[in-house]
């Protein structure tokens, strides 16, 4: 089965722009969906397809991929985007799977 | 609106089994797929598998095959997460999520999460 990997923290200042990743080999072939979970909360899609955004979810938040890697960028950070943030995508085997990366907590300074 | 409501904690003896409830509103449940996700504490997610809502068909990811095991009751738009022989380290927050038409592995839409407690 496919893996995918994040880093585990990112941190950046208020207001300034971050980018975080999830590599995998699955995202060669597949878009990568982005969550953001705060404590004690559900998670909650931000970004799917090529660059999509669900009703609601600020237009700061923005996707994009390369290669093996996908990328969630938060342009002009604010404190309430401090969560913990997962991708996900379909396993490369082709039969339907799916698979989440570890996870990265962002911190906002 | 739509919305998905799980039933409420759980708290279970080691061997014994839980059966977790997600009711489905808003939308046309036999049109959406529904995805089972778990998170132990302080982890992150996991995908556990899916149900075909149409077929009743389940698919179980590695490691949450035997014991675990997916139904539906789409008369009441419900989709249930059922765990036999539970262990200790089943422990964790169970979520079930709407997959979104067309974009594979996306969740649009989560239930509030349901936590069961495996504890002596």
């Amino acid at each position: 089965s496919s893996e995918l990997t994040q880093d585990p923290a990112v941190s950046v200042a208020l207001g300034q722009t971050v980018r975080i990743t999830c590599q995998g080999d699955s995202l060669r072939s597949y878009y990568a969906s982005w969550y953001q979970q705060k404590p004690g909360q559900a998670p909650v899609l931000v970004i799917y397809g090529k660059n999509n955004r669900p009703s609601g979810i600020p237009d700061r938040f923005s996707g994009s991929s390369s290669g093996n890697t996908a990328s969630l960028t938060i342009t002009g950070a604010q404190a309430e985007d401090e969560a913990d943030y997962y991708c996900n995508s379909r396993d490369s085997s082709g039969n339907r799977l799916v698979v989440f990366g570890g996870g990265t907590k962002l911190t906002v300074l | 609106q739509v919305q998905l409501v799980q039933s409420g904690s759980e708290l279970k003896k080691p061997g014994a089994s839980v059966k977790v409830s997600c009711k489905a509103s808003g939308y046309t449940f036999t049109s959406y797929a529904m995805n089972w996700v778990r998170q132990a504490p302080g982890q992150g997610l996991e995908w556990m598998g899916w149900i075909n809502t149409n077929t009743g068909n389940p698919t179980y990811a590695q490691g949450f095959t035997g014991r675990f095991v997916f139904s539906l009751d789409t008369s009441v738009s419900t989709a249930y997460l059922q765990i036999s022989s539970l262990k200790a380290e089943d422990t964790a927050v169970y979520y079930c999520a709407r997959e979104l038409h067309g974009y594979d592995g996306s969740f649009d839409y989560w239930g509030q999460g349901t936590l069961v407690t495996v504890s002596s």
